[in-house]
């Protein structure tokens, strides 16, 4: 079946440094691509998204890259704080279908002071 | 004012047991789905309603029955609880025809013993 992301990695960034996380997604019919982040003991929380028919879209603090070519998201996180420690997904859909979310396994983001 | 909310928050039962969770979101959606989170955070959709009407309904067994009275709520069933049952339980829900943006719930800690 399809497959988005790697086995669940850790990543961990001092405070105030850049984080990227990366992605891969094996669907190339899906045109419509969140970020969500997961914290401990809580449901996943949206932090951005971006359709097929654009390469790159920038929220506060948070910018998602497209490269549709290779199949790769990456959501880089400007001055990363201690809250951003969280678990960090992808989730790909084909519009048109009910909106089957098929998520990522996850990217562990650590904060360091 | 919580948007999505889930009850119970924790569930610990026998092997065998009946129970139900359920799920209510205030956000006006017409479309709400069950998630489910194993414990190496893989999150794997289950089923989803619109307006009362099931519309996904992925390959789980047929011992885990969603019920939604009103599109405001989402319950689940889960007949004869297995081992292989305990994971985390997300609601989320959606407008159709608006942002593809699924928002989630809590989240209902299941453990079988």
């Amino acid at each position: 079946g399809e497959s988005v992301g790697l086995h669940l990695p850790t990543l961990s960034v001092q405070e105030g440094d850049n984080s990227i996380i990366n992605c891969a997604y094996s669907n190339s019919a899906s045109d419509y691509f969140i970020w969500y982040k997961q914290e401990s003991g809580k449901g996943p929380q949206f932090i951005i998204d971006i359709r097929s028919n654009m390469d790159k879209r920038q929220g506060q603090r948070v910018t998602v890259l497209l490269n549709k070519t290779v199949k790769h998201l990456s959501l880089q996180i400007a001055a990363t704080q201690p809250g951003d420690s969280a678990v960090y997904f992808c989730a790909e859909i084909v519009t048109g279908t009910a909106s089957k979310l098929t998520f990522g396994t996850g990217t562990r983001l650590q904060v360091t002071l | 004012d919580t948007a999505v909310s889930q009850t119970p928050k924790y569930l610990v039962t026998q092997m065998g047991n009946d129970k139900s969770i359920k799920c209510e979101q205030n956000l006006g959606h017409d479309t709400m789905y069950w998630y489910k989170q194993d414990s190496k955070k893989f999150l794997k959709i289950m089923f989803s309603y619109n307006n009362k009407e099931l519309i996904i309904n992925e390959t789980v067994p047929n011992r885990f029955s969603p019920k939604s009275p009103d599109k405001a709520h989402l319950n689940l069933h889960i007949n004869s609880l297995e081992l292989g049952d305990s994971a985390v339980y997300f609601c989320a829900s959606r407008h159709t025809g608006g942002a593809e943006t699924q928002y989630f719930g809590p989240g209902t800690r299941l453990l079988v013993l």
